[in-house]
């Protein structure tokens, strides 16, 4: 067990609607990072946020946004979903600056279908 | 643009016997490097990982190998056992920067009884 948690671990919608995904990072973490990992593909970094802020953005849609709230939980918001977005999202959290800040610590996923 | 190449879909090993798993990368800039096992509906698990300082580093029964001149890194896991079976993800990251993580596409290690 990591310590970061994602719910819901299985999200099936159909497409046009609008889905949230929620991360909780490991307890001290201040960085959360959100991945997709497509069928047999590796993971795609999405976004950073730091202690509330956001900090990079990668391959992210502009259908898709995300937030940190002030108890560093975070949410990754998927709209006008279409079929490609069916994957994998994975949340990560790693520790504030320090020896071991590269290091992600992953959560379990959340599986979305699109049909 | 794979800036970070995982080139063997698959690898079968018997127990006991040596795993070898190889990484290539593109971008010289990478300075910190990670290895990570998954097993099916879960995520990511942290195995190890090296700095680009150093060329060797070690934890038990596994050990990564740095050739930054090749850029190339190879993960080494001695004796392997079945439940090692997993796949296994090379990531590289920035040291400037978000430090995000460029994982490369997975290889599905069997370790056969």
């Amino acid at each position: 067990d990591s310590g970061v948690t994602q719910t819901p671990k299985h999200l099936i919608t159909a497409t046009g609607q609008r889905v949230t995904l929620r991360c909780s990072p490991r307890s001290g973490d201040l960085s959360v990072y959100w991945y997709q990992q497509s069928l047999d593909q590796g993971l795609q970094f999405l976004i950073q946020y730091y202690n509330g802020e956001e900090r990079a953005k990668g391959n992210i849609l502009e259908r898709f946004s995300a937030q940190q709230f002030p108890d560093l939980h975070s949410e990754l918001n998927l709209s006008s979903l279409e079929l490609g977005d069916s994957a994998l999202y994975f949340c990560a959290s790693s520790v504030a600056p320090g020896p071991n800040r590269y290091t992600q610590y992953f959560g379990p996923g959340t599986r979305l279908t699109v049909l | 643009d794979q800036q970070v190449k995982q080139n063997s879909p698959s690898l079968s090993v018997q127990e006991g016997r040596i795993s070898i798993l190889n990484c290539d990368y593109t971008n010289s800039m990478f300075d910190y490097f990670l290895w990570y096992k998954k097993y099916p509906a879960e995520g990511p698990t942290f195995l190890i990982s090296i700095s680009s300082i150093k060329d060797k580093n070690e934890d038990g029964r596994f050990t990564v190998f740095l050739n930054k001149s090749a850029k190339h890194l190879s993960l080494h896991i001695v004796p392997s056992q079945p439940g090692d079976s997993a796949v296994y993800f090379c990531a590289a990251s920035l040291q400037t920067g978000a430090n995000n993580l460029f994982f490369g596409t997975g290889t599905r290690l069997t370790v056969i009884p």
